[in-house]
C-alpha cells in the first residue's frame, strides 16, 4: 500500500516557540493532504486541507495564522505551529490520497507527531 | 457540514463473542464510509470500507452494513480475539473530507 511518512514523531518545545511537522507521500503524488489533531482519548478532528500550489483551507475554529500550512510539492506538506502554548500539545496526524483516485479514494495516514509544549 | 455520531463509546465483550459498533451520519451526499482501528499512539489503520452503492461488505471476521435511507452504518466483528482490543473509528467522506466519529474503545476479555 501507499506510504505516508511524518516527521518528527515526537517533539518537545518551549512555550512561545514554533514547531514544524513534515508530511511526505513516499511512493505517490498527492495534490491534497489533510491535517488532523487528536487530543488524548478523543477523535481525530480535521484542522485543514492542504492544497498543492495554493492556500490551505481551514476548518471552522482553526486559526490559520497559528497553524501555517505549506504544500510546496506533490509529495510534501508541512504544518508549522507558531507561538506554541501548552494547550497546543496534541497528536498531529497527516493523511493523503493519491492524485487521480477521486475524492473518495482511500486515505493513507502518517505515523503522527506528538507535540508537547512546556 | 458532515456530522458523524458513533456508539457506544466503550464496549467490552468476551473473547469469541461478537461486537457491534454503530454510526450515523448527517449528510445524505456522503458516499464513502471507512472504519479504522487505532492502537495507542499509532496511526489509524483502515480495516474495512463501504461505498454508498453497496449495502454490505464482509472481510473474514469483519463486516460492515450500510443503510442509506436511515443514514447509518455498522461494524460487526465476529469471533473476537484479544488482539481486536483497540479504539475503532467510523468515518464518512463528503467533498473529499473525512469526518470521524467519536470512537469506540473495544476491550476483549479473555
Amino acid at each position: 500500500g501507499a506510504v505516508v511518512s511524518q516527521h518528527p514523531s515526537r517533539v518537545i518545545c518551549k512555550s512561545g516557540t514554533s514547531v514544524k511537522i513534515e508530511c511526505r507521500s513516499l511512493d505517490f503524488q498527492a495534490t491534497t493532504m489533510f491535517w488532523y489533531r487528536q487530543f488524548p482519548k478523543q477523535s481525530l478532528m480535521l484542522m485543514a486541507t492542504s492544497n498543492e500550489g495554493s492556500k490551505a483551507t481551514y476548518e471552522q475554529g482553526v486559526e490559520k495564522d497559528k497553524f501555517l500550512i505549506n504544500h510546496a510539492s506533490l509529495t510534501l506538506s508541512t504544518l508549522t505551529v507558531t507561538s506554541a502554548h501548552p494547550e497546543d500539545s496534541s497528536f498531529y496526524i497527516c493523511s493523503a490520497r493519491p492524485s487521480g483516485t477521486g475524492g473518495t479514494g482511500e486515505l493513507f495516514f502518517g505515523e503522527g507527531s506528538r507535540l508537547t509544549v512546556l | 457540514g458532515e456530522n458523524v455520531e458513533q456508539h457506544p463509546s466503550t464496549l467490552s465483550v468476551q473473547e469469541g463473542d461478537s461486537a457491534v459498533i454503530k454510526c450515523t451520519y448527517s449528510d445524505s451526499a456522503s458516499n464513502y464510509f471507512p472504519w479504522y482501528k487505532q492502537e495507542l499512539g499509532k496511526r489509524p489503520q483502515l480495516i474495512i470500507d463501504i461505498r454508498s452503492n453497496v449495502g454490505e461488505k464482509k472481510d473474514q471476521r469483519i463486516a460492515v452494513t450500510l443503510n442509506k435511507t436511515a443514514k447509518h452504518f455498522s461494524l460487526h466483528i465476529t469471533e473476537t480475539q484479544p488482539e481486536d482490543s483497540a479504539v475503532y473509528f467510523c468515518a464518512a467522506i463528503r467533498a473529499q473530507k473525512l469526518v470521524f466519529g467519536q470512537g469506540t474503545r473495544l476491550t476483549i476479555n479473555p
